[in-house]
């Protein structure tokens, strides 16, 4: 159980124009989702939290104009990079929770490779 | 704030040497702990995790981790090692307030070798 399934896997995109991620739970609502981001050989950078109905929060230095974020559903958010520039190339990965930390641990997604060229 | 700590972000050991890899935290309330491996080019798959029970934790494919909160550390170790043991490991922390952020390490890259 608890699976995260993030589309697409890898996507190639030009400089300027904009991209959606999908990350959607499987088998499980979340009302909570999580965006990272990790650079190579890096750590997983908390990019945002997003909450099912309303509007997502966005940690310091994130720009939330440029990385949107919508969860209309309780198995669905998506993060659409717009304008999208060659510093935004990363790797692009979401988790959510079936429940609480403490009895579910946290399910992530396979990630997504965004290259901007 | 919370924040964890890896030593060492490369490790290297032999086929069936013993696995430690080591993680020491930072939390102003009893944390939640959790171990995470990492393959390339993939998400996440959780090994393991403390949250506040019994601090001896046992998770998937051999691992365990020990509590200590002397010691503040949650090290990571596995009594026999094997090639398929070689990825990336990353440490991360909660609080238990209910905010679910996780806080990770930056990371441990476990090499075995013949």
């Amino acid at each position: 159980g608890a699976v995260v399934s993030q589309h697409p896997s890898w996507v190639i995109c030009k400089s300027g124009t904009s991209v959606k991620i999908e990350c959607r739970s499987l088998d499980f609502q979340a009302t909570t989702m999580f965006w990272y981001r990790q650079f190579p050989k890096q750590s997983l950078m908390l990019m945002a939290t997003s909450n099912e109905g309303s509007k997502a929060t966005y940690e310091q230095g994130v720009e939330k104009d440029k990385f949107l974020i919508n969860h209309a559903s309780l198995t669905l958010s998506t993060l659409t990079v717009t304008s999208a520039h060659p510093e935004d190339s990363s790797f692009y990965i979401c988790s959510a929770s079936p429940g609480t930390a403490s009895e579910y641990g946290y399910t992530f997604g396979s990630g997504t490779r965004l290259t901007v060229v | 704030a919370q924040s964890v700590t890896q030593l060492g972000s490369h490790v290297s050991v032999s086929e069936g040497a013993l696995v430690l890899l080591r993680c020491n935290y930072s939390s102003s309330v009893p944390p939640y702990l959790f171990w995470y491996v990492q393959y390339p080019n993939q998400g996440l798959q959780l090994l393991l995790k403390y949250t506040s029970a019994a601090t001896l934790v046992k998770g998937i494919n051999g691992f365990e981790a020990e509590f200590k909160k002397s010691e503040t550390s949650f090290h990571l170790t596995k009594p026999s090692a094997h090639m398929s043991d070689a990825a990336e490991y990353f440490c991360a922390v909660s609080d238990t307030g209910g905010g679910n952020k996780l806080t990770f390490g930056t990371g441990t890259q476990l090499k075995v070798e013949l």
